[in-house]
């Protein structure tokens, strides 16, 4: 167990369906983080919250629209998913953003396929 | 601009020492991580380098010259469970983690 955790684990959905991911963290960290993992690429960074505010926005395209209810909960929300977006979604947080040392821990992610 | 660059895959046998290369490119540097993730795991945390130099962690190791852009993660007395894919990422004046694609580790026998 990570002290991070994500579900679902695997999600199989189709171009035209609206579905969530969702993230919770156990650590007491302030800053949460949403990044997408493809075959043989590096992570990309989508979101960060920090304190519950959206601090980053990558140019990820609006069919993906983060939500941080809380310093603990992270959702993603998904619609109109074009197949290319299939690839491991990792959840991550750490004790602050935007500070040097400053160690990500990592969910085990959620699985996508878009068909 | 920034770049990262380290192998995408190495082989090693069982209780051999791998040494896994990253280099990288920045104006602005705060610090340099390792992260092991086995397949279909989450990435773990294994160092941060942020002074040049070797850390050691029991069977693992870190080093990091600055002035060369250059990183390695030294693995001894490999074993099966090591297998298992190495992200390299440096963290820019932004404090913004830029990463490497990985390198995937195989262990034989």
């Amino acid at each position: 167990e990570t002290g991070v955790t994500q579900t679902p684990r695997h999600l199989v959905m189709g171009m035209t369906n609206k579905k969530s991911l969702k993230c919770e963290q156990h650590l007491g960290h302030n800053a949460m983080y949403w990044y997408k993992q493809s075959a043989k690429k590096p992570l990309e960074l989508m979101f960060v919250y920090s304190l519950e505010e959206r601090v980053e926005n990558n140019s990820v395209p609006s069919r993906f629209s983060p939500e941080c209810p809380n310093s603990s909960h992270l959702f993603l929300h998904l619609h109109t998913l074009q197949p290319e977006d299939s690839a491991l979604y990792l959840c991550a947080s750490s004790q602050e953003e935007g500070a040097g040392g400053n160690t990500i821990y990592f969910g085990e992610g959620s699985w996508l396929t878009v068909v | 601009g920034q770049n990262i660059d380290q192998p995408t895959e190495m082989t090693a046998t069982e209780g051999a020492i791998v040494q896994i290369n990253c280099t990288y490119q920045t104006s602005g540097f705060n610090g340099l991580f390792w992260y092991q993730q086995h397949a279909g795991e989450a990435p773990t945390f294994l160092s941060y380098n942020v002074l040049d130099g070797l850390e050691e962690k029991g069977r693992f190791s870190s080093f990091l010259s600055r002035s060369k852009g250059y990183s390695y993660l030294l693995l001894k007395e490999l074993q099966m469970k090591d297998s298992a894919s190495y992200l390299c990422a440096f963290m820019d004046s932004n404090y913004q983690l830029i990463w490497g694609a990985g390198t995937k580790l195989i262990i034989k026998p």
